[in-house]
C-alpha cells in the first residue's frame, strides 16, 4: 500500500528565498505524480503534474521533479513571495489505489 | 468550464439525520472521487467511481456512508444517521482517465455536526 510522507510538516521564509520541499513514496509504481496548493478553508488547487516517465516540471517560479528510483519528488519555489504562503500537498498516483496523498508542508513567507 | 462543481459549500445537521453532498464533475470527464479531509490530517480517499459504477469503495466506512454517480445528474455522497466524528471536509475529484491526467478537485462541503 502506497505510503506518501512530505517533509518538512512545516516551513517559515523570509520573502524573496528560494526553497525545496520535499516528498517521498514507498511505491515506485506510480503512474505520476501530482503537487497541489491548499489554501486554508479551500479546495486543492493543481500546480503540476509529472509523469512517470518524466523527470521534471515547470510552471513559472515553480519546478517539481521525480525520481521513481529513489521514490522521491521535490517542489522548487523560486523567489518567493507572501502569496505562495499555504500548504503544500503531494501526490502520488497507483492503479487500484488512485491518489495518495501526503499530511502536506505548511508555508509561510514572511513579508 | 465551469471546473468540479460541489454543493453545498457548507452543511450544517443534527446527530442522527442525514447528509447529501453532490459533485458534478468537469465536462469530458467519466471518473469521480470521493475524498475526506478530518482536521490536521491528510486526504483520504473514500470511494471511485464511473458512470452508474463503483469501481474502488475501499476507503468508505462499512456503515452508514454511500455513494453513488448516476447515468444523469451529479454524483452523490450520502451520509446517514451522522454523528459529530463525520465532520469534516469532504472532496470530489474527477479526471478524463484513470491513469495519464491529474485529477481536478472541487471545492469541498464542510460538513458540521451538532
Amino acid at each position: 500500500k502506497q505510503e506518501v510522507t512530505q517533509i518538512p510538516a512545516a516551513l517559515s521564509v523570509p520573502e524573496g528565498e528560494n526553497l525545496v520541499l520535499n516528498c517521498s513514496f514507498t511505491d515506485s509504481a506510480i503512474y505520476n505524480l501530482q503537487w497541489f496548493r491548499q489554501d486554508p478553508g479551500k479546495g486543492l488547487t493543481s500546480l503540476l503534474l509529472i509523469q512517470s516517465s518524466q523527470r521534471e516540471q515547470t510552471s513559472g517560479r515553480l519546478n517539481a521533479s521525480l525520481d521513481k528510483s529513489s521514490g522521491r519528488s521535490t517542489l522548487y519555489i523560486a523567489a518567493s513571495q507572501p502569496g505562495d504562503s499555504a500548504t503544500y500537498l503531494c501526490a502520488g498516483r497507483g492503479g487500484a489505489d488512485g491518489l495518495t496523498f501526503g499530511k502536506g508542508t505548511h508555508l509561510i513567507i514572511q513579508p | 468550464n465551469a471546473g468540479v462543481m460541489q454543493n453545498p459549500r457548507h452543511l450544517v445537521r443534527r446527530r442522527g439525520q442525514e447528509a447529501r453532498l453532490r459533485c458534478s464533475p468537469m465536462k469530458g470527464h467519466s471518473h469521480v472521487y470521493w475524498y475526506r479531509q478530518l482536521p490536521e490530517e491528510g486526504l483520504k480517499f473514500m470511494v471511485y467511481l464511473q458512470k452508474e459504477n463503483i469501481i474502488d469503495e475501499s476507503g468508505m466506512p462499512k456503515e452508514r456512508f454511500s455513494a453513488e454517480f448516476p447515468k444523469e445528474g451529479p454524483s452523490i455522497l450520502r451520509i446517514q444517521q451522522v454523528v459529530r466524528g463525520d465532520s469534516a471536509a469532504y472532496f470530489c475529484a474527477s479526471s478524463p482517465d484513470n491513469y495519464n491526467y491529474g485529477y481536478t478537485f472541487g471545492s469541498g462541503t464542510r460538513l458540521t455536526v451538532v
